[in-house]
């Protein structure tokens, strides 16, 4: 059985870093084609797909927020990680971490967690 | 980056009706294209992949087709679980872009 569960900061500052574990099970980050990705939902509005980590270490981000964004995972723990800084009043949403396996050969979002959500608030 | 253009952004229907959602890709995407349900409060779901294979558990009253930059996604006799938000995600290359989603209501 497929699990993922996110857990970090729920309130910042602006100007201060976010940082995000994905904690996991049912899978393995060390098995060919497996990545981990993290999308973002602020509240009422639509996905933005955020950064992904895949089993060779290879990593992804959105060019609209690539300057902030760092990913990051521990294989043996079973957990990603990502890491925004400078946040500012538009980060403030419900964070996604999410499984994508490229047995699909393409780039689906097969599981999700249950999102967490994080306010950045002066 | 491809740009996904979901339509409508809201649909009222009643129970037992049929409603389709529309996307449309800025690029060709070669079916590769996903559509996902969330309930409020809820993570999103994958329903449909490549277009218009149903994702394991999904019930065959979904359906997606199309091709090219344009797809629909197909909910036949609408029941109440199916009141929710949908949205379609580009599966072809990164960043992978959703729609800006479908907020199905009971009319």
């Amino acid at each position: 059985q497929v699990t993922l569960k996110e857990s970090g900061t729920g309130i910042l500052q602006p100007s201060q870093a976010l940082s995000l574990t994905c904690s996991f099970s049912g899978f393995s980050l060390s098995t060919t084609g497996i990545c981990v990705s993290w999308i973002r939902q602020p509240s009422g509005k639509g996905l933005e797909w955020l950064a992904d980590i895949c089993w060779d270490d290879g990593k992804g981000y959105n060019p609209s927020l690539k300057n902030r964004l760092s990913i990051s995972k521990d294989t043996s723990n079973n957990q990603a990680f990502l890491k925004i800084t400078s946040v500012d009043t538009a980060d403030t949403a419900t964070y996604y971490c999410a499984r994508s396996d490229w047995g699909y050969n393409a780039y689906y979002f097969d599981y999700w967690g249950q999102g967490v959500m994080v306010t950045v608030s002066s | 980056d491809i740009q996904m253009t979901q339509s409508p952004a809201s649909l009222s229907a009643s129970l037992g009706e049929t409603v389709t959602i529309e996307c449309l890709a800025s690029e060709d995407i070669y079916d590769i294209l996903a559509w996902y349900q969330q309930k409020p409060g809820k993570s999103p779901q994958l329903l449909i992949y490549d277009a218009s294979s149903l994702h394991t558990g999904v019930p065959s009253r979904f359906s997606g087709s199309g091709s090219g930059t344009q797809y629909s996604l197909k909910i036949n006799s609408l029941q109440p679980e199916d009141f929710a938000s949908y949205y379609c995600q580009n599966g072809l290359s990164a960043p992978h872009t959703f729609g800006s989603g479908t907020k199905l209501e009971i009319k």
